[in-house]
């Protein structure tokens, strides 16, 4: 399973862009990367995914570089809700999905 | 999205006794269902994976016999922590795959364990 490296933490502020970015150099061919959300005591919740190029849903978009090698989540104008905890994972559904330590981001007002 | 059910949202229970945490696919059947931990401020540990109709499989250093899966049908996983300690409490995670084309996973809401 390829093993992910992210920033421990980041800080904005409402209404910026907000840009995460995720390095999983050992992708495999079958991986697809996946983002989740979690804020405290409660269960991670299902962000975006993606395989390559870029995808956008209502909540955030996906950039995949054309080497798999690394992936960024963007989230459009943060608000204070915002605030939780961001993993990036990576695998297909046969493998076991371990998670790295994801990035704490703080919006501040 | 699909959607997981896990029961109960907290549990506090002397220690020695045993704690049974549900965890349901409510809207699709789940082959696999996986169980993670999770200790404050820190990442989600996978503990076990459970499959339907045989037995569970153990990440290296959790206990068998003290962390007790059954996944009996494709709807329903449980986790039982057996003669429970203080050090035992922890947030616990259920999560199921789902969805097409590529499967990804669900999660339950957790549960917080405390043993006294």
């Amino acid at each position: 399973l390829a093993k992910t490296t992210q920033p421990i933490s980041m800080d904005s502020y409402e209404g910026q862009e907000v840009n995460i970015t995720c390095s999983h150099n050992n992708i495999a061919t079958n991986d697809y990367i996946t983002w989740y959300q979690q804020f405290p005591s409660q269960g991670p919740r299902f962000i975006i995914q993606g395989y390559k190029t870029k995808v956008t849903n209502e909540v955030a978009s996906l950039f995949i570089p054309a080497d798999r090698k690394s992936s960024t989540l963007s989230l459009p104008r943060v608000s204070l809700s915002d605030t939780a905890v961001y993993y990036c994972l990576v695998g297909s559904s046969a493998s076991k999905i371990i998670f790295g330590s994801g990035t704490r981001l703080s919006i501040r007002p | 999205g699909a959607v997981v059910s896990q029961h109960p949202s907290w549990v506090i229970c002397k220690s020695g006794t045993s704690v049974k945490i549900e965890c349901r696919s409510l809207d699709f059947q789940a082959t696999t269902m996986f169980w993670y931990r999770q200790f404050p401020k820190q990442s989600l540990m996978l503990m076990a994976t459970s499959n339907e109709g045989s037995k569970a499989t153990y990440e290296q250093g959790v206990e068998k016999d003290k962390f007790l899966i059954n996944h009996a049908s494709l709807t329903l996983s449980t986790l039982t922590v057996t003669s429970a300690h203080p050090e035992d409490s922890s947030f616990y995670i259920c999560s199921a795959l789902a969805g097409r084309p590529n499967e990804k996973l669900f999660f339950g809401s957790g549960t917080q364990l405390s043993v006294l």
